[in-house]
């Protein structure tokens, strides 16, 4: 079964600091990799997503992950945060063919010191 | 904003009760995805349908049904409540039943089981 591991639980940074947000994942197969953000008392909204192709994929807020299956991690970066960024950050892994249920790691919270 | 809308925001509610949170979808999109995010458990794929039908299942307790109507709408119904059952409720629609396709996320709703 597939699983999600992202080994920070709390990340803090100062602003204007570069970022990167560790993911390991399991799945056999080609996986389909996202990283969505979650700001407090909101929804989930998606920074970006991995499905095939280019291993850099490019995000919106400026965020960028690399797909690396050697090593089985989708790492988040990000050159210079801004205090707004403060949030929890979530990678995520969909099966491929018919299965569409995402499996979520445990999440990474970030703050960012002024 | 994703598009989705669940409502209600907030429910507060005593062990034992039923209650029923609703979801409308993006407009067009055919798949529903219901999630729990608890301390506990993360973020957890409860169920999923497609057009009306039963697509997909994850760990989703039997004390918890969901439908998918024909506007699409949908409703998770969650019975005998517990305390351990608090916790926010995420829908998220794709325009997809198989086949892999971003998920939009509602705001969530909160349930508090006293």
């Amino acid at each position: 079964a597939q699983s999600v591991t992202q080994p920070d639980i709390h990340i803090t940074v100062s602003e204007g600091a570069s970022l990167e947000l560790r993911c390991n994942y399991s799945y056999g197969a080609t996986p389909y990799l996202f990283w969505y953000v979650q700001s407090p008392g909101q929804g989930l909204q998606l920074l970006l997503k991995y499905f095939s192709g280019d291993t850099l994929v490019q995000g919106i807020k400026g965020f960028e992950a690399e797909f690396k299956r050697s090593q089985s991690s989708f790492n988040l970066r990000k050159p210079s945060v801004h205090w707004s960024d403060a949030a929890e950050y979530f990678c995520a892994v969909a099966a491929g063919g018919g299965a569409q249920k995402l499996v979520f790691g445990q999440g990474t919270r970030l703050t960012i010191n002024p | 904003d994703s598009g989705v809308t669940q409502t209600p925001k907030h429910l507060i509610t005593a062990t034992g009760q039923r209650v029923t949170l609703r979801c409308s979808p993006r407009s067009g999109d055919l798949s529903v995805y219901w999630y729990q995010q608890s301390l506990d458990q993360g973020l957890q794929f409860l169920i999923q349908y497609y057009n009306g039908e039963e697509r997909a299942k994850g760990n989703i307790l039997e004390r918890f049904s969901a439908q998918q109507f024909p506007d699409l709408h949908s409703e998770l119904n969650l019975s005998s409540l517990e305390l351990g059952d608090s916790a926010l409720y995420f829908c998220a629609s794709s325009d997809r039943g198989q086949g892999y396709n971003e998920q939009f996320f509602g705001p969530g709703t909160r349930l508090t089981v006293l």
